[in-house]
């Protein structure tokens, strides 16, 4: 079964630091590139950033919001994503997903986040 | 960065009806858009991808248009399932990839 399974939310204190975990199984995790979305209480979908696969140089990109303070990482070896968060501030409360970027192509290629996690909460709080 | 604006935020329809909703891209972003489900507590599900084609399992009732900066999801024939939040996102320039605020569809 294609899967993600997210770890590693919790309850923390402003300015603290959280990792978050993922576990894929299912596919050839090393083939994708992998992101992370979040998702505030009572609020829409917000992007986090991601990581590109080996054949990209495993590249990040973050959004603004968390550039800086938030790290994405990858081991193939162990089919796992990691979002390391420092300096957590209490707007970055929310549920975190991953998800795997599927690449279509036909005459181009589009991408499109295919499988998510069942996602993990995060609240920074004091 | 690329903005996503939906319509209608919200809408009440019952079971049977046609249900079609906007989105509208601040700048072009050729057919690189895509469409999620999301029911309340669960993780968003793929519906369509490259504006208009239809995820493997998704119900054929789901449909997608557009190209540019004005897309559309369809539902023909609205399910007792189908009630959920829809979210457009584009995929076209990033970073970073953003997604609409979503349309909330609920039982009339």
């Amino acid at each position: 079964e294609v899967q993600l399974v997210e770890s590693g939310g919790g309850l923390v204190q402003p300015g603290g630091s959280l990792r978050l975990s993922c576990a894929a199984s299912g596919f050839t995790f090393s083939d994708h590139y992998m992101d992370w979305v979040r998702q505030a209480p009572g609020k829409g979908l917000e992007w986090v950033g991601r990581t590109r696969n080996k054949a990209n140089s495993y590249t990040t990109e973050y959004a603004a919001s968390v550039k800086g303070r938030f790290t994405i990482s990858r081991d193939d070896s162990k089919n796992s994503l990691y979002l390391q968060m420092n300096s957590l501030k209490t707007e970055d409360t929310a549920v975190y997903y991953c998800a795997r970027e599927g690449a279509y192509c036909g005459g181009d290629c589009h991408d499109a986040f295919d499988i998510w996690g069942q996602g993990t909460m995060v609240t920074v709080s004091s | 960065d690329i903005q996503l604006t939906q319509s209608p935020s919200f809408l009440s329809a019952s079971v049977g009806d046609r249900v079609t909703i906007t989105c509208r891209a601040s700048q072009g972003i050729s057919s690189y858009l895509a469409w999620y489900q999301q029911k309340p507590g669960k993780a968003p599900k793929l519906l369509i991808y490259a504006a208009s084609t239809l995820q493997s399992g998704v119900p054929s009732r789901f449909s997608g248009s557009g190209s540019g900066t004005e897309f559309t999801l369809t539902i023909s024939s609205l399910q007792p399932e189908d009630f959920a939040t829809y979210y457009c996102q584009q995929l076209n320039s990033y970073p970073p990839i953003t997604f609409g605020p979503g349309t909330k569809v609920d039982i009339k």
